[in-house]
């Protein structure tokens, strides 16, 4: 396992409310990504968190946004929920050094949107 | 056209057969490779980090191809366990941001 933890585990939301995700990341990891991955499709970069301040962001709405804390834990936080938010969430955490930058995922959130 | 390019497959092989995987990406500024796989609704875990210089970790070896902008997996002797959908990732950007291929299927049959 790689230590990286996510809650809720399933979410089932109607569309136009706002929903909260969070993540754990690996003990000794100071980065989270967030990644969307769709059915049948690859996952998807959100943004990544880098010792509380964002570090990078993907082609997504200014509805997502997120947020690190001290102990490097996040949330993803979406806003006015479409029915093409319904994917897997998923965390990644990775040391924040290193030549290759791996990145280590945590189960995901099923987020579902009705 | 997207950034990472791969076969989807599905391949289907049988016991023992080698089986290789093909990829490619468009943006040359890439800094990082890795092949992750990923099992049905679970989430993607890392196979491998691909080097220039070629890698390989048991069964599995990989291969990145610069001036080409490909990279390979090639898997030896299969086991029945290595079912799953590959995923080829490239790494680019101050914030390292993973680009995921959509993934090659593979089931390997007894």
């Amino acid at each position: 396992e790689t230590g990286v933890t996510q809650s809720p585990t399933h979410l089932i939301k109607t569309r136009g409310q706002q929903v909260t995700l969070r993540c754990s990341s690996q003990s000794g990891h100071n980065t989270v990504s967030w990644y969307q991955q769709a059915l049948g499709q690859g996952p998807q970069f959100i943004f990544q968190y880098y010792r509380e301040e964002e570090n990078g962001r993907g082609n997504f709405p200014p509805r997502f946004s997120g947020l690190q804390f001290p102990n490097y834990s996040s949330e993803l936080n979406v806003n006015a929920l479409e029915l093409d938010d319904s994917a897997l969430y998923l965390c990644a955490s990775s040391p924040g050094t290193g030549a290759t930058y791996e990145q280590y995922f945590g189960p995901g959130t099923r987020l579902t949107v009705t | 056209r997207k950034e990472v390019e791969q076969d989807p497959g599905p391949f289907n092989v049988p016991e023992g057969a080698t089986v290789a995987f093909n990829c490619t990406y468009s943006n040359s500024a890439s800094q990082s490779f890795f092949w992750y796989r990923q099992d049905c609704r679970k989430e993607p875990k890392l196979l491998m980090s691909v080097y220039s210089s070629g890698n390989e970790d048991g069964r599995f070896t990989a291969q990145l191809n610069r001036a080409s902008q490909y990279i390979s997996l090639l898997i030896r002797d299969s086991k029945l366990s290595d079912s799953a959908t590959y995923l080829c990732v490239a790494a680019s950007g101050s914030a390292r941001q993973l680009t995921f291929g959509s993934g090659t299927q593979l089931t390997v049959l007894p």
